[in-house]
C-alpha cells in the first residue's frame, strides 16, 4: 500500500508561503494524492489533488514531482486561520491512509 | 444545506454496553467511511462503503460493526467486544470511493467509562 511520510511540525510566518512536503515513493501508477487539513475537533477539510500535473485553486497549489515520488503543498500567504493539521494521503478505489500529518503553526 | 451529519457531538457509554452512531449523508454520495482518531494521532479506516448493501473492512475493523440499508445512512455500531473505545470517530463521504474527495462530518467523541 503506498503510505506518505509528512514532517510531524512547522512553522511559518503570517503572510509568508507555507511550503508543507509530503513522501509517497511507493505511489502507483493509478493513485492520487490527496491534501486535507484538519483545525482542532473539526472533520477534516479537502484542499486539493492531483495525479501527476501541479494543481492550483483558490487555497492552494500542489506541486508533485515527475517521479511522483514526492509533492508539495503550497499555501502562497498562510494567515493564522491556516494554523491546523495537513494530511497527505495517497488513495487508490479501495485504499485511504490518512497517517499522522504535519502539525502547521501560523505565527504573527 | 448539503452536508453530512453525525450525532451526537458527545457520547457517554458504561463499558459493556454497544452503542451506535449515527451518520447522514445528503449529498447523494455513493462511498460512505467511518475513521477513528485517538488524541494526536491521524486517521485510521473502520470501515467503507462503496454502495447500498456493501462495505469492506478498513484497517482496525475489529470490535465495530456497520451496515448501508440506504444510500444517506451508514451508522457504527461500537460493540462491547471493542477493546479501547474511547476516541473521536469521524464520518465521511464521496461520490465514489478513491477517486473524489471525501466530505466529512463534525465527529462523535466518544468516552467508555
Amino acid at each position: 500500500d503506498a503510505k506518505t511520510t509528512q514532517p510531524p511540525s512547522m512553522d511559518c510566518a503570517e503572510g509568508r508561503a507555507a511550503n508543507l512536503p509530503c513522501n509517497h515513493s511507493t505511489i502507483s501508477g493509478n493513485e492520487y494524492v490527496y491534501w486535507y487539513r484538519q483545525i482542532h475537533s473539526q472533520g477534516p477539510q479537502y484542499i486539493i489533488h492531483g495525479l501527476k500535473n501541479n494543481e492550483t485553486n483558490e487555497m492552494a497549489s500542489l506541486i508533485i514531482t515527475e517521479d511522483r515520488k514526492s509533492s508539495t503543498l503550497i499555501l502562497p500567504h498562510a494567515t493564522l486561520r491556516d494554523t491546523a493539521v495537513y494530511y497527505c494521503i495517497v488513495t487508490g478505489p479501495d485504499k485511504f491512509y490518512f497517517g499522522s500529518g504535519t502539525k502547521l503553526n501560523v505565527k504573527p | 444545506d448539503g452536508g453530512i451529519t453525525q450525532s451526537p457531538k458527545y457520547l457517554f457509554r458504561k463499558e459493556g454496553q454497544n452503542v451506535t452512531l449515527s451518520c447522514e449523508q445528503n449529498l447523494n454520495h455513493d462511498a460512505m467511511y467511518w475513521y477513528r482518531q485517538d488524541p494526536g494521532q491521524g486517521l485510521r479506516l473502520i470501515y467503507y462503503s462503496q454502495i447500498v448493501n456493501d462495505f469492506q473492512k478498513g484497517d482496525i475493523a475489529e470490535g465495530y460493526s456497520v451496515s448501508r440499508e440506504k444510500k444517506e445512512s451508514f451508522p457504527l455500531t461500537v460493540t462491547s467486544a471493542q477493546k479501547n473505545p474511547t476516541a473521536f470517530y469521524l464520518c465521511a463521504s464521496s461520490r465514489l470511493a478513491g477517486r473524489y474527495e471525501q466530505y466529512f462530518g463534525p465527529g462523535t467523541r466518544l468516552t467508555v467509562t
